[in-house]
């Protein structure tokens, strides 16, 4: 199947600082990419579609001044999350789909803000 | 938009019985349902989707019905084993090219199967 690799897979930072996290598609492009966020023991909830070339699409709820999303090529896209604060610490997952088939996820990242 | 509802949260066999794990969506529009197996701290990993023309789809020990008039969807596991412990979700899209990513899970049916 389809690789999708996203780094890192944890990262601690400090509050009002901003971490980048990658998620690149290995062996395929992906014109579209899809970033959820996920807290200790619950689901799986999509944040935005990340779409190459042109803005993010964010779900109701999620503020995109907080989390910046860029699509710069066919595999990568990157989540940045600005000034950090402790209730951004969760678990965050990038998938892409390669077009008629499956979603493929990348490792997620874990952050931390201490 | 979606709204998918997963039951039961929990759910604990003994090895070798059978396990059923029941969704059902909203949007009539939804066509992809894949449901995923995620370990702790691990990424969901893909065991079985059905796309809705199609009502039953098997794939050794693991089936996946669909029941579009009724908008549910159910997994089942047959003998299941100990590695089979997980959280499962079931997922729901009105995918069509790249989009079949975009997903709305359930809320995860954690499953213990004692040996």
């Amino acid at each position: 199947g389809a690789v999708v690799s996203q780094h890192p897979s944890r990262v601690i930072c400090k509050s009002g600082t901003s971490v980048k996290i990658e998620c690149r598609s290995l062996d395929f492009q992906a014109t579209t990419m899809f970033w959820y966020r996920q807290f200790p023991k619950k689901s799986l909830m999509l944040m935005a579609t990340s779409n190459e070339g042109s803005k993010a699409t964010y779900e109701q709820g999620v503020e995109k001044d907080k989390f910046l999303i860029n699509h710069a090529s066919l595999t990568l896209s990157t989540l940045t999350v600005t000034s950090a604060h402790p209730e951004d610490s969760s678990f965050y997952i990038c998938s892409a789909s390669t077009g008629y088939t499956e979603a493929f996820f990348g490792q997620g990242t874990r952050l931390t803000v201490v | 938009g979606e709204n998918v509802e997963q039951h039961p949260s929990t759910l604990s066999v003994q090895e070798g019985d059978s396990a059923v794990i029941k969704c059902t969506y909203s949007d009539s529009a939804s066509n992809y349902f894949p449901w995923y197996k995620q370990e702790l701290g691990k990424r969901p990993q893909l065991i079985i989707d059905i796309r809705s023309n199609v009502g039953e789809k098997k794939d050794q020990r693991i089936a996946v019905t669909l029941n579009k008039t009724a908008k549910h969807f159910s997994l089942h596991i047959t003998e299941t084993q100990p590695e089979d412990s997980a959280v499962y979700f079931c997922a729901a899209t009105k995918g069509g090219g790249t989009s079949y990513g975009k997903l709305t899970f359930g809320q995860g049916t954690i499953l213990t199967v004692h040996p």
